[in-house]
Formats: structure tokens, C-alpha cells, sequence
């Protein structure tokens, strides 16, 4: 069956920390590969994407992402947080016609 | 910039009621989709629709409806609300067949009673 897996549901980063939150898919083919992230009380948005070429994707405020075809691996990273970036973020994949397949979440708690 | 509305942010029922979730994007999109997000679970799809009169049953239609009469509004029905219906329900469309980013309403967060 088709499954993404964020492995941590909360993680704590100090304010300037380099930030990396994992998440791994299980499809037959490559899917196509998002990252959401969703503020409080909001609806999610988009922070990159990732459908084919180069494996390292530049996304929203900061955002990078690798994909890894060994892996099967689509880490999100962030050199330095902000305390703006508190919030909680989805990978998501989808492997066709439209049916997209969320991970359970990772809470970001930035502290001072 | 693509908006998609929902017609309530906070919303709260009884059990047994009918209710009526509504969705507007205001771009044209042909797919239309509506999830619930429940902590520890992520968001389940519970059903999408991908064009006028169409509609397909997501991971999770049990206890839903959906209603898509005009291109721009996607409704979800809850035919005889029950409190484990209590959650947050987001709306979400795309533009086109084979594009898989999807644009999110703000959410409804419905507590039922």
C-alpha cells in the first residue's frame, strides 16, 4: 500500500538552528513529493515540490528539500529557524490521478 | 493568487443534525477535493470530485456525502452528524488532470455534540 512516514510528531529547535524533518514514502514508481506546512488555525500551503531533475529542491521562506531515490527519502531542511517557523508540516505524495497521500505531521516548536 | 473559501471556520452541531460544509475556489479548478485532519492521524480524503456532477469516494466516505453543482463550489454533507465527526475539515482544488499540487482552504474546524 501506499504510505508516507514522518518519523517524529514534535520536534524542538532552538532559534538560528539548523532545522531537518524527515520523511519517507513507499510507492511502486517515484511519486511526485511535496512539503505543506500548516500555521495555526490555517489550511495548508505549499513550501516545494519535487516531480523529476535535480534532486535538491528550493522551495518558500528558506525551504529546501533532497530527494533520495536510495532512500526513499524527501527530507525537508532549514539552515536557520525562525521563531516564524513554528508550525506543523506535511510531506505528502502522490503517485497518480490526483490521489494524494499525506503523513500524519511533524509539530516545529521553536524556542528562544 | 488562488483563494479558496470554506463558509464557516468554527462550527458546532448536534448529533443526529444535518450539515452542510461548504467550499468556493475561485480559479477555475476542476478538481475539488475535502479531508479531515485529526491529530496523529494527518488528513484522510474523503471524497474528491473531478468535474461537475462527479465524484469519487476517498480513503474514508463513510458517513459523507458530497454535492458539486457548479464548477466553483464543492459541498460535503453530513447526513446524521455524530460526535466521532467531531474534527477539522479542509477543502482543497487543482487546476487541471495531472497536476498534483493542491490549493487549501482555511479549514472547518466542527464539533459535534
Amino acid at each position: 500500500a501506499q504510505s508516507v512516514t514522518q518519523p517524529d510528531i514534535h520536534i524542538t529547535v532552538s532559534e538560528g538552528a539548523s532545522l531537518e524533518l524527515r520523511c519517507n514514502y513507499s510507492y511502486g514508481a517515484t511519486p511526485y513529493l511535496f512539503w505543506y506546512v500548516q500555521s495555526p488555525g490555517q489550511g495548508l500551503q505549499l513550501l516545494l515540490k519535487y516531480f523529476s531533475g535535480d534532486t535538491l529542491v528550493q522551495g518558500i521562506k528558506g525551504f529546501e528539500a533532497e530527494f533520495k531515490r536510495s532512500q526513499s527519502s524527501f527530507n525537508l531542511r532549514k539552515p536557520s529557524v525562525h521563531w516564524s517557523d513554528a508550525a506543523e508540516y506535511f510531506c505528502a505524495a502522490s503517485g497518480g490521478y490526483q490521489k494524494v497521500t499525506f503523513g500524519i505531521g511533524t509539530k516545529l516548536q521553536v524556542i528562544p | 493568487d488562488v483563494k479558496v473559501t470554506q463558509s464557516s471556520r468554527y462550527l458546532v452541531k448536534r448529533t443526529g443534525e444535518k450539515v452542510f460544509l461548504e467550499c468556493v475556489q475561485d480559479m477555475d479548478h476542476e478538481n475539488m477535493f475535502w479531508y479531515r485532519q485529526d491529530p496523529g492521524l494527518g488528513l484522510r480524503l474523503i471524497y474528491f470530485s473531478y468535474d461537475v456532477k462527479m465524484k469519487e469516494k476517498g480513503d474514508i466516505p463513510e458517513g459523507y456525502s458530497v454535492s458539486r453543482e457548479k464548477k466553483e463550489r464543492f459541498s460535503l454533507i453530513l447526513e446524521s452528524a455524530s460526535t466521532n465527526q467531531t474534527s477539522m475539515y479542509l477543502c482543497a482544488s487543482t487546476p487541471a488532470l495531472h497536476t498534483y499540487e493542491q490549493y487549501f482552504g482555511p479549514g472547518t474546524r466542527l464539533t459535534v455534540t
